[in-house]
């Protein structure tokens, strides 16, 4: 079985500050790792993801995240977050057998 | 391209009221899946289609919950009777096929409230 755990429910923070969501995750397996974001009313949308090489993935709207096998972790970042990153993020995993499993999601909040 | 097509984006029902939502998935796409998503929880997963076949409804409620993809291309999900926690978003996303990597293409979700 895996599991994604977001270790913050809710962050906010100011224009142009720095930020980092956390995600850890559990599996016996070998994983695929991904963020979508969710702006209110809407779907969810790819940010990033790590499917194998280097750690450091970039993605969509200035947004990256380090995957760190020895931690199990998949945090995102942002050097300086826009008022328009308002939304709720997730953290994903899918195996080979084809099971994503979500995050609860972290609330970020950009204030101004 | 076009993205994920879901119908109605509201819906707002009497509780024992049947419900059906409809997804078309982005084209070509083989694998579709169904899930649910409660107020400030993840989407968890209710069905997953390959083609036409279900392969993974462990999670579907079957004594209230259907769902089909006849063709292979949309599917229908339906709550009957509903009941009031039932009351979520469904979201419908697709994938290319077997050998891809998990990336879900979503559409913007079905909002069910039950009264």
């Amino acid at each position: 079985a895996q599991s994604v755990t977001q270790l913050d429910s809710q962050v906010p923070v100011f224009e142009e500050a720095p930020v980092e969501l956390r995600c850890n995750y559990s599996s016996s397996v070998s994983v695929y790792l991904f963020w979508y974001v969710q702006y209110p009313n809407q779907g969810l949308q790819l940010l990033l993801k790590y499917l194998s090489g280097s750690t450091l993935v970039k993605g969509i709207n200035g947004f990256e995240a380090e995957f760190n096998k020895s931690q199990t972790s998949f945090h995102l970042r942002k050097p300086s977050v826009h008022i328009s990153d308002t939304a709720e993020y997730f953290c994903a995993l899918n195996t080979n057998a084809g099971k994503s499993t979500f995050g609860d999601g972290t609330t970020l909040t950009v204030k101004p | 391209e076009a993205g994920v097509v879901q119908s109605p984006r509201y819906k707002i029902i009497e509780k024992k009221q049947p419900v059906a939502f409809w997804c078309n998935p982005i084209s070509g796409h083989n694998t579709l899946y169904w899930y649910l998503q409660n107020l400030g929880q993840g989407p968890e997963l209710l069905i997953r289609y390959e083609n036409e076949e279900a392969v993974d409804d462990s999670q579907l409620p079957k004594d209230r919950f259907s769902a089909e993809r006849l063709k292979g291309v949309d599917s229908t999900l339906k709550i009957q009777p509903a009941e009031l926690g039932d009351s979520a978003v469904y979201l419908c996303a697709s994938s290319p096929g077997l050998a891809n990597t998990g990336e879900l293409f979503f559409g913007e979700g079905s909002r069910l409230t039950v009264l």
